[in-house]
Parts: C-alpha cells; structure tokens; sequence
C-alpha cells in the first residue's frame, strides 16, 4: 500500500494547460480503470474532479480531464484560472476492496 | 443534497481510543459503502478503511489493521470508527466519504473531525 507518486508541485500562467501525472503499479493504476482525481481547496475538504480514469461528475467544468496509460493516470486543467490553485490528489483502486492516494501535487497559477 | 457530518474527534493520550462518528443525510444510505481517510497536518491524504452498504465485511490501510475498525448502523444512517491504541501518527484529520455506487471512489467528502494523539 505505497502512495501514487505525484510532482510535488506544478505551475502555470492564466490561461495555460498543465498536467499532473500520477504513477503507481499494475497493483492499483495499471490493473483497474478505477482512479479519481480529487481538488482539496485549502483549508477545505476534497472534492472529485474526476472518476473511472476519465469521467466529469455533473457540475465539474470540462476544462478538467483525465486520461491513463500503463501504470500513470493524468489530469489535464486546460485554460488554467486563478480558482485552480489547490492541492490535486490522485486516488486508484487497488484491489480486495482497498484504495491508494497520491502524495499530492500543488498547483500555483503564476 | 449529500450531506456528511464527522464528530467524535478530540485530544487522546497515546494509547488511548476514541470513537468518530459520520452522520449522513441526503442519499439512501444503506445502499452505498463508505469510505474513512485522513490526512496528517500538512500532509496528503490516507485512505484508512472501506466498509460496503450493508456492512459485509471491512477492509483497511495497513498502518491501522488490528488497531481500527470501521462499522455501521444503517438504521441510522450513521458510519463508525473505532480507534484503539493510538499512536502519535494517527494525528490527523479523519473525513468520512460516501463512496460511488459503481467505481467505489469517494464521490462526497464530509468536512472532517480533528483527532490529536499527545501526552
């Protein structure tokens, strides 16, 4: 049960696309289309942006998007606005009903 | 709307044991599992356990197998975790999250209860 690796941080302009990569194992990432990306505000509780690798829940702006290859799942925030700025952690089933988060990547908008 | 309201949390001497409880309200309970994660202070998130809508059976990180376990009561609609033995690093925050019917993900987040473990 090691944490997804994520960058630690990751940064960009108005307006500007980046990508967080999240990288695990064919234990949770690469064996299961079942991971999630959740935004945690600060001092607020997460909330998913992402589910199932690359599902929108109702009401998430599709600036936000999500895709996997092998063991590394990535989410994409296109047209980055100031209101990004947040922790993004990664979160992948990871078999007998367990679950494993990522360490966790802040972005800043420059 | 889902709505989920952790409490229980509080100061507890190392050792010691402390129960949470997550009350929730907008979603027909007994036919989701949910989820309990925590997150140190100024760390990331843990998963901590997961127990299925009708309490079959409880799965759990390993840093708290044998020292936590999670239950409920869907008759009222209220999620436990029971928290034995506690250690320095099981400081954290503990949130309680009603899991996706079809993927098992966190789908919503309650705002979480502060449990520190000091002498």
């Amino acid at each position: 049960q090691s944490a997804l690796t994520q960058p630690a941080s990751v940064s960009g302009s108005p307006g500007q696309s980046i990508t967080i990569s999240c990288t695990g194992t064919s234990s949770d990432i690469g064996g299961y289309n079942r991971v999630s990306w959740h935004q945690q505000l600060p001092g607020k509780a997460p909330k998913r942006m992402i589910y199932d690798v690359t599902t929108r829940p109702s009401g998430v702006s599709n600036r936000f998007s999500g895709s996997k290859s092998g063991n590394t799942a990535s989410l994409t925030i296109s047209g980055l606005q100031a209101d990004d700025e947040a922790d993004y952690y990664c979160c992948s089933y990871a078999g007998s009903s367990t679950y494993v988060f990522g360490t966790g990547t802040k972005v800043t908008v420059l | 709307q889902v709505r989920l309201v952790e409490s229980g949390g509080g100061v507890v001497q190392p050792g010691g044991s402390l129960r949470l409880s997550c009350a929730a309200s907008g979603f027909t309970f007994i036919s989701y599992g949910v989820h309990w994660v925590r997150q140190a202070p100024g760390k990331g998130l843990e998963w901590v356990a997961f127990i299925p809508h009708d309490g079959s059976g409880a799965h759990y990180a390993d840093s708290v197998k044998g020292r936590f376990t999670i239950s409920r009561d869907n008759s009222k609609n209220t999620l436990y975790l029971q928290m034995n033995s506690l250690r320095a690093e099981d400081t954290a925050v503990y949130y309680c999250a009603k899991a996706d019917g079809g993927s098992g993900s966190p789908d919503h987040w309650g705002q979480g209860t502060l449990v520190t473990v000091s002498s």
